[in-house]
């Protein structure tokens, strides 16, 4: 079973306007992390915003907000105000155990390429 | 001031050669990955070196292998190229994980390898 789903492989916005990025999961841990991370056509990954599975406001960055429903495994990527330069991939992604103290790597959706349309 | 620092960013070579990728951090990290990105996106972890370490190892053919030679590098050795590695490799570190997003993972700017 696929870990970490994003059902949208291209999403188109109008400039401005603001958009949601879909990211489901599935995981047994009752303590995990959820990150979303941003891939421009130059292609470095830029991290955008974290969620810890134990935290009970959503996570804010600026224009990112995370929306977590916890109950329904759901991590969903808002973007307000939507620039240009926001015209990328966004890839979420889900690091589990993350109270054990070991290292886990990152599992990757397989991202939703943004167009913001001017 | 780079972060996450890898070398080459581009790399094009002929099948069966050997070759290597450099990554440097300077964020004080003390772990460190690889991750190969193929064709169609798909990020997926090949290694995990904490403190000089190696403690994640994914199935990955054993032509590949990583070094550390200290906290704030680890290379990745690639021998026998074959056409199915031509993909983007990318570097990333972070600390271990101990509170609120402390775990993040920052990527370098990877290294795009293409095998003729």
């Amino acid at each position: 079973a696929q870990k970490i789903t994003q059902t949208q492989p291209g999403m188109f916005v109008q400039e401005k306007e603001a958009v949601t990025l879909d990211c489901t999961y599935d995981t047994s841990d009752q303590s995990y992390g959820l990150f979303w991370y941003k891939q421009p056509s130059s292609g470095e990954m830029i991290f955008l915003i974290y969620q810890g599975s134990y935290d009970e406001q959503n996570a804010t960055e600026g224009r990112y907000s995370l929306n977590f429903q916890k109950a329904r495994k759901s991590a969903n990527l808002v973007i307000s105000a939507s620039q240009l330069g926001d015209s990328a991939m966004y890839f979420c992604a889900m690091r589990e155990g993350i109270s054990s103290g070991s290292a886990r790597q990152l599992t990757f959706g397989s991202g939703t390429q943004l167009t913001v349309l001017p | 001031d780079t972060a996450v620092s890898q070398t080459p960013k581009y790399l094009v070579t002929q099948m069966g050669n050997d070759k290597s990728i450099k990554c440097e951090q300077n964020l004080g990290h003390d772990t460190m990955y690889w991750y190969k990105q193929d064709s169609k996106k798909f990020l997926k972890i090949m290694f995990s070196y904490n403190n000089k370490e190696l403690i994640i190892n994914e199935t990955v053919p054993n032509r590949f292998s990583p070094k550390s030679p200290d906290k704030a590098h680890l290379n990745l050795h690639i021998n026998s190229l074959e056409l199915g590695d031509s993909a983007v490799y990318f570097c990333a570190s972070s600390r271990l994980a101990g509170g609120r997003g402390t775990d993040t993972q920052y990527f370098g700017p990877g290294t795009r390898l293409t095998v003729l």
